[in-house]
């Protein structure tokens, strides 16, 4: 089946700061969405994007479909921006979707 | 308009009982999917619905896994015969149709003691 991988495994952020999160997935995909999770554990929607470019606020996301590749941009990063940030994709016939292991954030004031 | 809603948010329960989890998805959408995230395993498919029939199962972890569908919307999820691998949070997703944006519900949290 598909893997994704997703870098770096754990960030450490000073409030205010830049970063960038990257996923690499090894097959064509139909869907790809990141997520936030919260520590409530609740999975928050942030881009449904299998290519191209999107922003929403402070974030952005990037999808080079053709090198099967995403990246989330977080800019002038907040502490309520902590958590874990999970890339997932949907390939071929499918309809379930495969996660990376996510990305575990700590942005400190 | 309203999330995806599951009950129960919690459940705890002894090994051997079987337990019911319940999944509303967002009104409209065909499309509804079961997930496990466990310490181990991260975030699992277990099956996936368009309206009523379940043409995925390939992720059920085995036959004391069980699901419908009823009216193309609510779901439920039973586990029989629980053991204590199966303590997880159970989250459900749905969307309108199967390539579309999938939305989570806030999942339920099983113990199994």
């Amino acid at each position: 089946g598909i893997q994704v991988e997703q870098s770096p495994p754990d960030l450490i952020l000073q409030e205010g700061a830049n970063s960038t999160l990257r996923c690499n997935f090894s097959d064509s995909v139909n869907n790809l969405q990141w997520f936030h999770q919260n520590p409530w554990g609740q999975l928050i929607n942030l881009f449904y994007i299998p290519s191209g470019t999107k922003q929403n606020g402070r974030l952005s996301a990037t999808t080079v479909a053709t090198e099967r590749y995403s990246l989330l941009y977080i800019s002038s990063s907040q502490t309520t921006d902590s958590g874990v940030y999970f890339c997932a994709v949907v390939t071929g016939a499918n309809s379930k979707l495969t996660f990376g292991k996510g990305i575990t954030l700590s942005v400190r004031p | 308009g309203a999330g995806v809603s599951q009950s129960p948010s919690n459940k705890v329960t002894e090994k051997g009982k079987d337990v019911e989890l319940r999944c509303d998805p967002i009104s409209g959408h065909t499309a509804l999917y079961w997930y496990r995230q466990s310490l181990g395993q991260g975030l699992e498919f277990l099956i996936y619905f368009q309206g009523n029939s379940a043409p995925d199962k390939s992720g059920l972890p085995s036959d004391r896994f069980s699901a419908e569908r009823t009216g193309g919307s609510v779901s439920t999820l039973t586990i029989q015969r629980t053991q204590q691998e199966d303590s997880a949070v159970y989250l459900c997703a749905s969307s309108f149709t199967k390539v579309e944006t999938q939305y989570f519900g806030p999942g339920t949290r099983l113990l199994v003691l």
